[in-house]
């Protein structure tokens, strides 16, 4: 039971490029979740998905997309990298839905460390 | 739009009780408390939650004052090992809200 599994762990990328961040979850969780850790800085919801086909947006959805065709994948694709994106990006799942009741717990992978020079 | 205020840092003797206080004072009837940490750079871990009732798990115990306003999360007795940033969170639907936490170092 491996939880949540990010990739790539760290990425420099060049002004305007793209990209994929893949996350796969293997606890049949319907929600998951895009968070960006900018440092000193708390966690900000970029995205987010409660079942496949499901998404909606977060805080800070501009210059990210993201899709979700299964339950354990949730890909987010940068498509213009901007300095502005050079950050920490975590995936999450839950059970339930975060912050509620019935262990809205969220279980997050390692993050993915991402350069934009 | 932090809903929480809790003070950027303390300190706590190894082996000692960790009191972490956090103010919440426009939470919503419905809200709930939640409690992460966050080790080094690590993704975050859940430590605890709840709504009226103090609570107690393996890891920690979460007082909520019977106004709802405040809560404190206690580490019975802290370790060297629980050096991290403590988030308190005041749940909203589909998101959790982590402002910058408390850094908490466990002193030997």
């Amino acid at each position: 039971n491996a939880g949540v599994t990010q990739t790539p762990k760290f990425r420099i990328l060049k002004i305007g490029q793209s990209m994929t961040l893949q996350c796969t979850q293997d606890m049949n969780h319907n929600y998951m979740y895009w968070y960006r850790q900018d440092p000193g800085m708390g966690l900000k919801l970029i995205y987010y998905s409660v079942g496949a086909g499901i998404t909606d947006k977060g805080e800070v959805p501009n210059g990210y997309n993201v899709s979700r065709s299964t339950t354990e994948d949730f890909p987010l694709r940068l498509e213009l990298a901007a300095p502005s994106q050079t950050s920490v990006y975590f995936c999450a799942s839950s059970y339930s839905l975060a912050g509620g009741a019935r262990t809205g717990e969220l279980f997050f992978g390692e993050g993915s460390r991402l350069t934009v020079l | 739009d932090a809903k929480t205020t809790q003070p950027p840092s303390m300190d706590c003797a190894e082996g000692r009780a960790a009191n972490l206080p956090c103010n919440h004072s426009t939470i919503s009837g419905n809200e709930y408390v939640y409690w992460y940490r966050q080790i080094h750079s690590q993704g975050p871990q859940y430590i605890i939650h709840g709504l009226k009732n103090n609570e107690t798990n393996e890891m920690a115990s979460l007082i909520i004052t019977e106004d709802r306003k405040s809560s404190t999360l206690i580490l019975p007795h802290a370790t060297l090992r629980d050096t991290a940033v403590y988030y308190c969170i005041v749940s909203v639907a589909n998101n959790l809200f982590f402002g910058t936490g408390t850094r908490l170092t466990v002193i030997p």
